[in-house]
């Protein structure tokens, strides 16, 4: 089975500072994906990554940077927190056409 | 562009009732579709895809879904529900060719089951 983890469930962060979510899959994947979802809105994609050291921007990627050193990891960054930020967010690999493989995500609360 | 389109934000169905879930996608060429589930605080689950061959598709949890090209619908049923898929479901297209495995989602129908 594949398995994508997420480094926290639930984040509580002070505006200003800075954030780092981790997230980690074992199935060798290339392509990773960070997401986030509001109500009403859906998932919008932040940044996703094809390979190591590779990263596209999405959708929203304001305020965010990535990191991907290794293949199975990919980071996503909020360089300083804001209050708009608080989210779920949502990380995702993809394996055979297309198939994205999901974390549980991390519920964060930016004060 | 591609995009997909869930119609309806929220359904309220009764227990052992049918279900049928409505998306529509916009898209040149053959697409993957896929369905995905998410219960309250979890990350997603597929429930079920589409890439070629039989427009039926069967998934898990009873679910199954029908790609209609000319309606451009993927369109996802249930025959009897059950109150434990009281959930949120989204839609999703991904293109035949690699765009790096990017999907487009819809905006997602959220279900509540009456008992």
């Amino acid at each position: 089975d594949v398995k994508v983890t997420q480094s926290s469930r639930y984040l509580v962060k002070r505006t200003g500072e800075k954030v780092f979510l981790e997230c980690v899959q074992d199935m060798d994947h290339e392509n990773m994906f960070w997401y986030r979802q509001d109500p009403g809105l859906g998932l919008r994609l932040i940044y996703f990554s094809y390979d190591v050291k590779m990263k596209e921007k999405g959708d929203i990627p304001e305020g965010y940077s990535v990191s991907r050193e290794k293949k199975e990891r990919f980071s996503l960054i909020l360089e300083s927190a804001s209050t708009n930020q608080t989210s779920m967010y949502l990380c995702a690999s993809t394996g055979r056409r297309e198939t994205q493989y999901f974390g549980p995500g991390t519920r964060l609360l930016v004060l | 562009a591609q995009s997909v389109t869930q119609p309806d934000i929220h359904i309220t169905v009764s227990e052992g009732a049918s279900l049928e879930l409505r998306c529509n996608y916009s898209y040149g060429a053959t697409p993957y579709l896929f369905w995905y589930v998410q219960s309250p605080g979890q990350g997603l689950q597929l429930l079920l895809k589409y890439f070629s061959g039989d427009t039926l598709v069967q998934g898990i949890k009873g679910f199954e879904a029908e790609f209609k090209r000319s309606q451009s619908s993927f369109n996802l049923r249930k025959p009897s529900v059950h109150w434990s898929d009281a959930a949120e479901y989204f839609c999703a297209v991904g293109t035949t060719y690699n765009q790096g495995g990017k999907l487009i989602f819809g905006q997602g129908t959220e279900l509540s089951v009456k008992p």
